[in-house]
């Protein structure tokens, strides 16, 4: 099966700076990769996602990067505020029907420092 | 229209005895996926779900875990027999049958065996 890895897992990073998360997935059929924030004991919630026909997408502060040939994409936060603070997840799925059905990273907890 | 909806938000069992989640999705969606978070974790994939139909449970573990998704009705995941290391978040999301619209996340049951 699908196999995402996600780095850094904790990130720290002064207010206003960037902050970049990457992940890698194994399963060339992935074709669907959504970005979730979690705050402490909250859901997980989409903040920005990327299909495999786009290499990249903004939506204001935030960008996703996508690279099919060599399996990986990446979060990009610029200015970042405190209110970012959260575990941030990268997740793979084939899309579809089944686009519901995600491989996550393992998070990464980021703290921006006012 | 209400988001996904799960209840209880917080349960307590005793080992030896059964854990019942609920979830209703959202309102027009016809498939629900449960996952579980470890804490520290990223959500592991258990259970696929289309009305009275389980189309992919390859992440639930063979004994004690069932889920169902009746005609009428919420979502159950059931845990039978329950042991220490079943303690956990565990989220539902729903899709609709629509292939090009994310998986929407309820808020999570937060299991605690004790």
């Amino acid at each position: 099966g699908e196999n995402v890895e996600q780095h850094p897992s904790t990130l720290s990073v002064q207010e206003g700076d960037s902050a970049v998360i990457k992940c890698t997935y194994s399963d060339s059929a992935s074709n669907y990769f959504p970005w979730y924030k979690q705050e402490l004991g909250k859901r997980p919630q989409l903040i920005i996602d990327i299909r495999s026909n786009v290499g990249e997408k903004k939506d204001q502060r935030i960008a996703v990067t996508l690279n099919k040939t060599a399996k990986h994409f990446s979060l990009h936060i610029t200015e970042t505020q405190p209110e970012d603070s959260a575990v941030y997840f990268c997740a793979a799925s084939i899309g579809g029907s089944t686009l519901g059905r995600l491989y996550f990273g393992r998070g990464t907890q980021l703290t921006v420092w006012p | 229209n209400a988001g996904v909806m799960q209840n209880p938000r917080h349960l307590v069992r005793r080992r030896g005895q059964e854990a019942r989640l609920r979830c209703s999705p959202m309102k027009g969606h016809s498939h629900v996926y449960w996952y579980r978070q470890l804490p520290e974790e990223g959500l592991k994939f258990m259970v696929y779900l289309q009305k009275e139909n389980i189309i992919d449970e390859s992440g639930m573990p063979k004994e004690r875990f069932s889920a169902e998704f009746p005609k009428e009705g919420p979502s159950i995941l059931r845990i039978q027999q329950v042991v220490r290391g079943d303690s956990a978040a565990y989220f539902c999301a729903s899709s609709p049958p629509s292939v090009s619209t994310e998986a929407f996340f309820g808020q999570g049951t937060r299991l605690t065996v004790v």
